[in-house]
C-alpha cells in the first residue's frame, strides 16, 4: 500500500532534549517536506527536499533540522527543543512539485 | 496581507446544497492544491491543479490562473464532507508551499 509513514505518533518530552521524527514513504518520491500545524496560523512548511542531499528552508525553519540521505527517507530532527516547537507536525511526498501530495498520520509533539 | 487568502473561514450547510469554497492567491505559483482535514487531523490530496477543472465524484476544483483565484465545488454535500478545506500553493520561484487557513465545513442533516 503506497504511504507516508512518520513515527512516533505522539511524543511528550522536555525541554533540551534532542529527538527525531522519522518519515518514511514507499512511492520512489522525489519531493518530501515537513509541516507543522498550530491553532489559529495553519500549517506553515518547515523544510522541504527536492531529492536526495537537497533540502531548502520553508517558512519557519528555526529550531529543526533535516537530511535527505536517502530518497524514502526525510527525518526531522530537533536538536534542542523548545515548548514553542510543541506542535502538530506532517511529513507528505510527492513525485514533484507539481504532483499530488500525500500525507503522513501526524506526529502530536509535548515540549514541557 | 496573507498570500493564499480563503474564502469564507466557516461554512454550515443543509445536506443536499451545493457549496463553494474560494482561494485567491497573490503570487507567481507553479501549481494549487486543495487539501481536506478531519477531525482527528488526517490530511488528504483531494486536487492539485496547475491550470483548468478536474472532477472527483461529487467534488470539483476550478482555476483561473490570469485572476488568481481557485474554486472548490461540492455538489449534493453530506455530512460526511464535513471538514476543514485548506488551499495550498506551491510558489513558482522558490518551490515552498504555502497554505489558506482553511475552511471549516460543517453539513447538517
Amino acid at each position: 500500500e503506497a504511504q507516508v509513514t512518520q513515527n512516533p505518533r505522539y511524543l511528550i518530552t522536555v525541554t533540551g532534549k534532542k529527538l527525531t521524527v522519522t518519515c518514511s514513504q514507499n512511492m520512489n518520491h522525489e519531493y518530501m517536506s515537513w509541516y507543522r500545524q498550530d491553532p489559529g496560523l495553519g500549517l506553515r512548511q518547515i523544510y522541504y527536499s527536492m531529492n536526495v542531499e537537497v533540502t531548502d528552508k520553508g517558512d519557519v525553519p528555526e529550531g529543526y533540522k533535516v537530511s535527505r540521505k536517502e530518497k524514502r527517507n526525510f527525518p526531522l530532527i530537533l536538536e534542542s527543543p523548545s515548548p514553542n516547537q510543541t506542535s502538530l507536525y506532517f511529513c507528505a511526498s510527492s513525485f514533484s512539485v507539481r504532483s499530488e501530495a500525500f500525507f503522513g498520520q501526524g506526529t502530536r509533539l509535548t515540549v514541557v | 496581507k496573507n498570500e493564499v487568502e480563503q474564502s469564507p473561514q466557516n461554512l454550515t450547510a443543509q445536506e443536499g446544497e451545493f457549496i463553494t469554497i474560494n482561494c485567491s492567491y497573490s503570487v507567481g505559483i507553479s501549481a494549487l492544491h486543495w487539501l481536506q482535514q478531519h477531525p482527528g487531523g488526517g490530511i488528504v490530496s483531494l486536487f492539485m491543479l496547475s491550470s483548468g477543472k478536474k472532477k472527483h465524484g461529487r467534488l470539483i476544483a476550478t482555476i483561473n490562473i490570469q485572476e488568481k483565484h481557485s474554486s472548490l465545488h461540492i455538489t449534493a454535500s453530506h455530512p460526511r464532507d464535513s471538514a476543514v478545506y485548506i488551499c495550498a500553493v506551491t510558489l513558482f520561484t522558490t518551490n515552498k508551499l504555502i497554505f489558506g487557513t482553511g475552511t471549516l465545513l460543517a453539513v447538517q442533516p
